[in-house]
């Protein structure tokens, strides 16, 4: 079955940058739209991008243009997002998450477990 | 970008009851409208996409409704496993976006 597995927690100072993985198994991942998502602590979810992993093709949120990178190895099948000039109001839960077909349907049904990552001095 | 509007907040109900959460666009989305739940500490499970579609596995007593900027989940009758919170999405627009959420608490 399909599992999107991420990389653990993070703590990092305002200013600095933070690298989350993704690794997906049980599908081909080149196949897929990859987004990334993330949830301030009680709060909702904001959308911030996507990567094609075929051609490495990436489309940011405005709010993220500028500080946000996605790439990806299809040696090992894994997505990252990067973000970087972090501020205390990036402390957040990121969500990789899957689109459901092989178009970009802009909606997802396999979602990685979340990666919290705080930004404190 | 469009503004999704989720009421109401917070909806108190007793298992077996029915429940209706709402989710108003600032402009037409078509049919193009995601629901999702969320339970504490986990990620977002798919439930309804396209206004009216239920995702692969969802109870059929999911359903949800509406077009252009009024859109209804109704689950028929609560079980204890369905208070959490869910969430609208529009796909119409880039970029796309999420409704605030509505909680559904036991009452």
């Amino acid at each position: 079955q399909v599992q999107l597995v991420q990389s653990g927690a993070e703590v990092k100072k305002p200013g600095a940058s933070v690298k989350v993985s993704c690794k997906a198994s049980g599908n081909t991942f080149t196949d897929y739209y990859m987004h990334w998502v993330r949830q301030a602590p009680g709060q909702g979810l904001e959308w911030m991008g996507w990567i094609n992993p075929n051609s490495g093709g990436t489309n940011y949120a405005q709010n993220f243009q500028g500080r946000v990178t996605m790439t990806r190895d299809t040696s090992i099948s894994t997505a990252y997002m990067e973000l970087s000039r972090l501020r205390s109001d990036d402390t957040a839960v990121y969500y990789c998450a899957r689109v459901v077909t092989t178009v970009n349907l802009y909606y997802f049904d396999y979602w990685g477990q979340g990666t919290l990552v705080t930004v404190s001095s | 970008e469009i503004v999704l509007t989720q009421s109401p907040a917070t909806l108190s109900l007793s298992p077996g009851e029915r429940a209706t959460l709402s989710c108003r666009a600032s402009q037409s989305v078509s049919s193009f409208l995601v629901w999702y739940q969320q339970k504490p500490g986990q990620a977002p499970r798919l439930l309804i996409y396209d206004a009216s579609n239920r995702a692969t596995g969802i109870p059929a007593r999911f359903s949800g409704s509406g077009s252009g900027t009024d859109f209804t989940l109704t689950i028929s009758s609560l079980e204890p496993e369905d208070f959490a919170v869910y969430y609208c999405q529009q796909r119409s627009n880039w970029p796309p976006t999420f409704g605030q959420g509505t909680r559904l608490e036991i009452k």
